[in-house]
C-alpha cells in the first residue's frame, strides 16, 4: 500500500515568514494530493489540493508543488499569521470514488506573533 | 457544499460496554465512507472502508469483531466499538465520499473509556 512521510513534525516561524512542509509518497499510482489543516479536537479542513497532471497550484498565501518523478510534494505558506497555527496533514490517493486517503504523520505549525 | 454529520461528539463509557458512533451525509449520497482513528498529536489512521450494502474492508491490524461497521444506506454509516477498554479511548472521525462530492470529514467523536 501507499506510505506517506511528512517532515518536519514541528515547525515554528515568526509571523510574516514563510513555512514549508514536505511530503513523500511511495505509490506511483497516486494521483491526488490534498493538504488538510486540523485544529485541536476538530475535523481536518481541506486547504488546497493538487492532481498529478499539475506541477504547482496556488491559492492566495498557500501553494502546493508536486514532483511526480521524485514522488514528493510540498506545502508553502507565505506571510504566515498566528491563525495559521495548527496541525497540517498531507495525503495521497488515487482519486477515484471509493479510494482511501493515506495521510502523512502531520506537522504542528506554530506562528509566533 | 457537502456536509457530514457525526454523533456523538463526545462520549464517556464504562469499560466493557459498547458505543455506537453515527456518520451521516446530509446533502449527498455517500457511496463510500471511511473510518479513522486519531491518537493525540498523531495522524489519522484508516481503520476501515465501507461501501453501502456490503461488508466493510478493514485495514491490517484492525479487529473487525471489535469495531463493527455498518453502512446500511447511502447516507448513514455506523461504527460500534464493542466491549470497549481504556486503550480504545481515542478520537474517531469518519469521512464520506460521493459521486459528485469529494472527501468530506465528519466532526469527530472523542471516546473516553473509564
Amino acid at each position: 500500500g501507499e506510505n506517506v512521510e511528512q517532515h518536519p513534525s514541528t515547525l515554528s516561524v515568526q509571523e510574516g515568514d514563510s513555512a514549508v512542509i514536505k511530503c513523500t509518497y511511495s505509490d506511483s499510482a497516486s494521483n491526488y494530493f490534498p493538504w488538510y489543516k486540523q485544529e485541536l479536537g476538530k475535523r481536518p479542513q481541506l486547504i488546497i489540493d493538487i492532481r498529478s497532471n499539475v506541477g504547482e497550484k496556488k491559492d492566495q498565501r498557500i501553494a502546493v508543488t508536486l514532483n511526480k518523478t521524485a514522488k514528493h510534494f510540498s506545502l508553502h505558506i507565505t506571510e504566515t499569521q498566528p491563525e495559521d497555527s495548527a496541525v497540517y496533514f498531507c495525503a495521497a490517493s488515487t482519486y477515484f470514488t471509493g479510494n482511501q486517503f493515506y495521510f502523512g504523520t502531520g506537522t504542528s505549525l506554530t506562528v509566533i506573533p | 457544499g457537502a456536509v457530514v454529520s457525526q454523533h456523538p461528539s463526545r462520549v464517556i463509557c464504562k469499560s466493557g460496554t459498547s458505543v455506537k458512533i453515527e456518520c451521516r451525509s446530509l446533502d449527498f449520497q455517500a457511496t463510500t465512507m471511511f473510518w479513522y482513528r486519531q491518537f493525540p498529536k498523531q495522524s489519522l489512521m484508516l481503520m476501515a472502508t465501507s461501501n453501502e450494502g456490503s461488508k466493510a474492508t478493514y485495514e491490517q491490524g484492525v479487529e473487525k469483531d471489535k469495531f463493527l461497521i455498518n453502512h446500511a444506506s447511502l447516507t448513514l454509516s455506523t461504527l460500534t466499538v464493542t466491549s470497549a477498554h481504556p486503550e480504545d479511548s481515542s478520537f474517531y472521525i469518519c469521512s464520506a465520499q460521493g459521486q459528485d462530492y469529494g472527501y468530506t470529514f465528519g466532526s469527530g467523536t472523542r471516546l473516553t473509556v473509564v
